[in-house]
């Protein structure tokens, strides 16, 4: 497609349930990265994926969540036994490699943990 | 920690240059300078980049200063949908086996008033 695809756009679920959230990057991009930002917040980095190199989740905030990218192309977020302070709007982006190339960012996933 | 500061905020009258200056005093010779918006609810927006020359495009300008320890982004002719969050990041080129994220500060809080 023109632009990176998440899905769902919005997401509702109930504290201690898990969820998936999913990053469809751009044809031929190959980094890919999730950020979380809280309401009124800045962006918060979460996990950087580039090429077939292991990922950088430095960024991520506790075990409970982890990502996996498949064959190079779409990356899945999994959040599990969600708790509330996990709501928040999940963006991901995708970017050819290089310090010359920007991100694309897709309009997110706006999770929230009820 | 985000490598760069921005005023928190800022008003411009439409119609007029929006003028948006980016403190980076510790960039390294191969950090490029991205600028970035988010408008209420969407995913940032890619708006410009430079190394070491002034740069424009379609959008607005970019001016580095000759140390590169900062730098100006100018919107020329601001108009009410400008209004957003504008983000100025530093982003270093990819070592072999190295890692790198884009840290987003707080930006600054454009409003364009009419």
């Amino acid at each position: 497609g023109a632009g990176v695809s998440q899905s769902p756009s919005n997401k509702v679920t109930e504290k201690g349930k898990d969820v998936e959230l999913r990053c469809d990057p751009i044809s031929g991009h190959t980094a890919l990265y999730w950020y979380r930002q809280s309401l009124g917040q800045g962006l918060e980095f979460l996990i950087y994926f580039q090429g077939n190199s292991a990922p950088d989740k430095s960024g991520l905030p506790s075990d409970r969540f982890s990502a996996e990218r498949t064959g190079g192309s779409v990356s899945t977020l999994t959040i599990q036994r969600t708790q509330q302070e996990d709501s928040a709007v999940y963006l991901c982006a995708s970017s050819r490699q290089g310090a010359s190339y920007g991100y694309t960012f897709g309009s997110g996933t706006r999770l929230t943990v009820v | 920690d985000a490598k760069t500061t921005q005023p928190t905020s800022m008003d411009c009258a439409e119609g007029r240059a929006a003028n948006l200056p980016c403190n980076h005093s510790t960039i390294s010779g191969n950090e490029y300078v991205y600028w970035y918006r988010q408008i209420h609810s969407q995913g940032p927006q890619y708006i410009i980049h430079g190394l070491k020359n002034n740069e424009t495009n379609e959008m607005a300008s970019l001016i580095i200063t000759e140390d590169r320890k900062s730098s100006t982004l100018i919107l020329p002719h601001a108009t009410l949908r400008d209004t957003a969050v504008y983000y100025c990041i530093v982003r270093v080129s990819i070592t072999q086996g190295g890692s790198e994220k884009l840290v987003f500060g707080k930006g600054t809080k454009l409003t364009v008033n009419p």
